[in-house]
């Protein structure tokens, strides 16, 4: 496609709940990463994979996150057993290569846990 | 240990104007330096990169930034603010594989007509 999309775009979820956010990279690109955006505040790194492989997992906040990512497409975050603080905007961003310098941004999945 | 330091919340200026946002960092290896721009209900884009080439940054919609080793400091301006220009904006620094990058907390632009 024409740049990284993700869906949905907009979760509501209940706290305890399980939920799974989506991310489409723009086609070719190897690097993608995951990011969080409280209110208010700045991009808070998360995980970022190289193809498929997540050789740096350091800013995933609890063992309830995880994600994965199919060869070098789709890549899902999960959110296990959510609480009220993982409400936020998650961002996903892709990158042309290893080490690529900029990033291109999807619009983000605003997550509210009430 | 790495980090970025942007330090003004909030900006105001009159249409015309000069933009200034200030960030500075903290790098152990030579940094990788970024500005990126959010516009309400939009995406994140970049603005300019500064990757150990010259000092002086040329970016988009007339921005620019100069890096300075010495002041550890790599500062955003725009000669002539314009009502478009409103929007948050964030200085970033780069981890020396790239793999991770640091946001600042973001500096939201207000542009008064």
């Amino acid at each position: 496609g024409a740049g990284v999309s993700q869906s949905p775009s907009n979760k509501v979820t209940e706290k305890g709940k399980d939920v799974e956010l989506r991310c489409d990279p723009i086609s070719g690109h190897t690097a993608l990463y995951w990011y969080r955006q409280r209110l208010g505040q700045g991009l808070e790194f998360l995980i970022y994979f190289q193809g498929n492989s997540a050789p740096d997992k350091s800013g995933l906040p609890s063992d309830r996150f995880s994600a994965e990512r199919t060869g070098e497409s789709v890549s899902t975050l999960t959110i296990q057993r959510t609480q009220q603080e993982d409400s936020a905007v998650y961002l996903c961003a892709s990158s042309t290569r290893p080490g690529g310098d900029t990033q291109y941004f999807g619009p983000g999945t605003r997550l509210t846990v009430l | 240990a790495q980090s970025v330091t942007q330090l003004d919340s909030h900006v105001s200026v009159s249409e015309g104007t000069p933009v200034l946002l200030r960030c500075n960092y903290s790098s152990s290896y030579s940094p990788s330096l970024f500005w990126y721009v959010q516009h309400p209900n939009k995406g994140l884009q970049l603005l300019l990169k500064y990757t150990s080439a010259a000092t002086l940054v040329k970016g988009i919609n007339g921005f620019e930034a100069e890096f300075k080793k010495s002041e550890t400091s790599f500062h955003l301006t725009k000669p002539s603010a314009h009502m478009s220009d409103a929007a948050e904006y964030f200085c970033v620094l780069a981890s020396y594989n790239f793999n991770k990058f640091y946001f600042g907390s973001g500096t939201k632009l207000n542009v008064k007509p």
